[in-house]
């Protein structure tokens, strides 16, 4: 899977948009952009993914620049529960494609009250 | 079920006994994977499942680990002879289909320590 790139760590203020960047430079055309994140003493959560449109659910907005060398994923309002590490990951669509996540060390987001 | 469901939450041990988890993936998902989180560490691959077939078993740390999945559904993950480096977090996250166009949903995990 292609590699992703993430800052370390990001803070924000309670109930202010925050906007996490992920660098991919080299995607491939197949590759899924995916976001998951880890609260503290919990398992992994399922954010967003998309392949070359924005996407918008319930939790955040995934932006993608036109050619896919990056992404933005954007909590619009965050609030405390919203802190917690980040995870970019590259996942390839093909059906011969590698099929495990590879977590990398995300990006750690602390929310301030 | 709703979601992927894990069994124990928590597991004490003593070095040199044997282990089983379960992981009972969300109904209908084909792609089962295993993971395993020691303390302040990230997440590290062990084994995935598509159906009852596993391509990929490349994280599986020793032949100590070995997991099997049936009917297409629940997992076991048993560890023979634990050692204390053994204890972690460990993950089962399962998948509609294994390709990167489906998200992947977690389970809480097992604690295991081992003693």
């Amino acid at each position: 899977d292609a590699k992703t790139t993430q800052p370390n760590s990001m803070e924000s203020n309670e109930e202010e948009p925050v906007h996490l960047p992920c660098n991919h430079s080299t995607i491939s055309g197949t590759d899924y952009i995916h976001w998951y994140r880890q609260l503290p003493s919990q398992g992994p959560e399922y954010v967003i993914h998309g392949l070359t449109s924005n996407v918008n659910n319930r939790m955040a907005s995934l932006a993608i620049a036109e050619d896919r060398k990056s992404s933005t994923l954007i909590l619009h309002r965050a609030t405390l529960r919203d802190a917690a590490v980040y995870y970019c990951i590259l996942r390839d669509g093909g059906v011969q494609g590698a099929q495990k996540l590879v977590f990398g060390q995300g990006t750690r987001l602390t929310i301030n009250p | 079920g709703a979601g992927v469901s894990q069994s124990p939450s928590n597991k004490v041990t003593e070095k040199g006994k044997d282990v089983e988890l379960r992981c009972d993936p969300i109904s209908g998902h084909t792609a089962l994977y295993w993971y395993r989180q020691s303390l302040g560490q990230g997440l590290e691959f062990l084994i995935y499942f598509q159906g009852n077939s596993a391509p990929d078993k490349s994280g599986l740390p020793s032949d100590r680990f070995s997991a099997e999945r049936t009917g297409g559904s629940v997992s076991t993950l048993t560890i023979q002879r634990t050692q204390q480096e053994d204890s972690a977090v460990y993950l089962c996250a399962s998948s509609l289909k294994g390709q990167g166009a489906y998200g992947y949903t977690f389970g809480s995990g097992t604690r295991l320590t081992v003693v």
